[in-house]
């Protein structure tokens, strides 16, 4: 199984400040990661796709990297919309198991 | 714009099979170059990718699962269900269905990136005696 460990498992922000969650895979996934944002009593919702594309409709301060095994998500000029909890995945077709990181909670310092 | 609906039994007793239905609007479960998809999530063991399916009945499965979950899919019903046999304690979660979408529409578009999107809104299924 590909296994993807992510970090930091919280972190404390203000609005307005600019914050990175990392992902790091345990092979070479190339670009098959995708980001997820999730809110309490909620479903995940996409946020970045094949590792740096933004779905229609989110807001451009989310932004995608990275390739191979280290990947990040960062988010500028923090809204207060934005307090949540994070997941990244990946989606290597080799084998297809489709695993999660243990996803960051970011909250309001 | 595409929704996704679980409908599933609540409570359901150790040994015994959970049944989840996952109704699909605004969109067809025929569609050719998506799959549909179960993912479990516990406090304790986060996102669990369970399994998946496309419209010509190929299906994947996580092994973790121990061949346990069959994924199912209607086109005349436009949807597709989880039957996971055997449950214990530990099958107790929140379950999702999702639509997983791929980067590449040629012909290689199944094993291009893909992502899970949207994602209904999720049904809480407790085992216990």
């Amino acid at each position: 199984d590909i296994q993807m460990t992510q970090f930091p498992s919280s972190l404390s922000a203000s609005v307005g400040d600019t914050v990175t969650i990392s992902c790091r895979a345990s092979q070479n996934i190339n670009n098959y990661v995708s980001w997820f944002q999730q809110k309490p009593g909620k479903a995940p919702t996409l946020i970045i796709f094949a590792a740096s594309s933004l779905p229609a409709g989110v807001p451009s301060r989310f932004s995608g990297g990275g390739s191979g095994t280290d990947f990040s998500l960062t988010i500028r000029s923090l809204a207060r919309e934005d307090f949540a909890t994070y997941f990244c995945q990946q989606s290597h077709p080799t084998p297809p198991l489709y695993t999660f990181g243990q996803g960051t909670h970011l909250d309001l310092k | 714009q595409l929704q996704l609906q679980e409908s599933g039994p609540g409570p359901v007793k150790p040994s015994e099979t959970l049944t989840l239905t996952c109704s699909v609007s605004g969109g067809s479960v025929n569609a050719r170059m998506y799959y549909w998809d179960w993912i479990r999530q516990t406090p304790g063991r986060g996102l669990e990718w369970i399994g998946s399916i496309h419209n010509s009945g190929r299906t994947y499965y996580n092994p973790s699962l121990l061949s346990r979950a069959t994924v199912s899919i209607d086109i005349s019903q436009n949807q597709f269900s989880l039957t996971l046999n055997f449950v214990t304690a530990a099958d107790t979660a929140i379950y999702y269905c999702a639509r997983r979408g791929f980067a590449s529409s040629d012909v290689s578009w199944s094993t291009s990136p893909s992502w899970f999107d949207p994602w209904g809104q999720g049904t809480l299924v407790t085992v216990s005696s």
